[in-house]
């Protein structure tokens, strides 16, 4: 099983709509970050988390401790947010960075 | 400030042959690490280093070693290429609690 589980895989949708991916994981951590990829691109960080909320322009990260779950919003998606988004966690134990698969999502104009 | 520095961009191997990557950063960051991207694996991460004189396993390390011997760079080497190490790779640096990313090498071993 993946210390980091990301869901959806894969989401298709229309601009404009509400937007969700969610990570789940297993291990203790210090610290999950939320990161984008464009197709070809590098790989650019959007939020770092510890605990509570974050919120950027469209973008907002929730953490739930406890529940070892986080969520990234997109509010009005647009086209140009098609993406791999990606959650990484920091293993308290010994900071190791381990990533989920990813999210590939597409916005259709 | 240039941030996180890969080289080389692109790489072409044959089976057998060695090189090193290497990856610098001008932020005086603690935390280095390599990582390998292939399709439908998501990041997974080779070896890493918590400071200047140590590095660690991470989940992939066969066929790889690393050497950290001045803080700001940090050096992935593959001693004898096989074509499965045909990947995309990351470096990526944190001073403690951010990620700054290299901006990946394309390596293919034939």
């Amino acid at each position: 099983k993946n210390e980091v589980e990301q869901s959806p895989q894969n989401l298709t949708a229309q601009e404009g709509e509400f937007i969700t991916i969610n990570c789940s994981y297993s291990v203790g951590i210090s610290a999950l970050h939320w990161l984008q990829q464009h197709p070809g691109g590098g790989i650019v960080s959007l939020f770092m988390l510890s605990s509570g909320k974050k919120k950027h322009g469209r973008l907002i990260a929730t953490i739930n401790i406890q529940e070892k779950h986080s969520s990234l919003h997109i509010t009005a998606s647009h086209p140009r947010d098609s993406a791999v988004y990606i959650c990484a966690v920091r293993d308290y134990r010994d900071d190791k960075i381990i990533f989920g698969k990813g999210t590939r999502l597409h916005i259709l104009p | 400030n240039a941030g996180v520095t890969q080289t080389p961009k692109f790489r072409v191997l044959k089976t057998g042959q060695s090189m090193t990557l290497l990856c610098a950063q001008d932020m005086n960051h603690e935390y280095m690490y390599w990582y390998r991207q292939d399709p439908g694996m998501g990041l997974r991460l080779i070896h890493y280093s918590v400071g200047e004189g140590t590095t660690a396993k991470g989940e992939v390390p066969d066929g790889y070693n690393v050497s950290r011997l001045k803080k700001q760079n940090f050096l992935l080497g593959l001693e004898s290429a096989a074509p499965s190490q045909t990947s995309v790779y990351f470096c990526a640096s944190s001073p403690d609690e951010k990620l700054f990313f290299g901006s990946g090498t394309q390596l293919s071993v034939l």
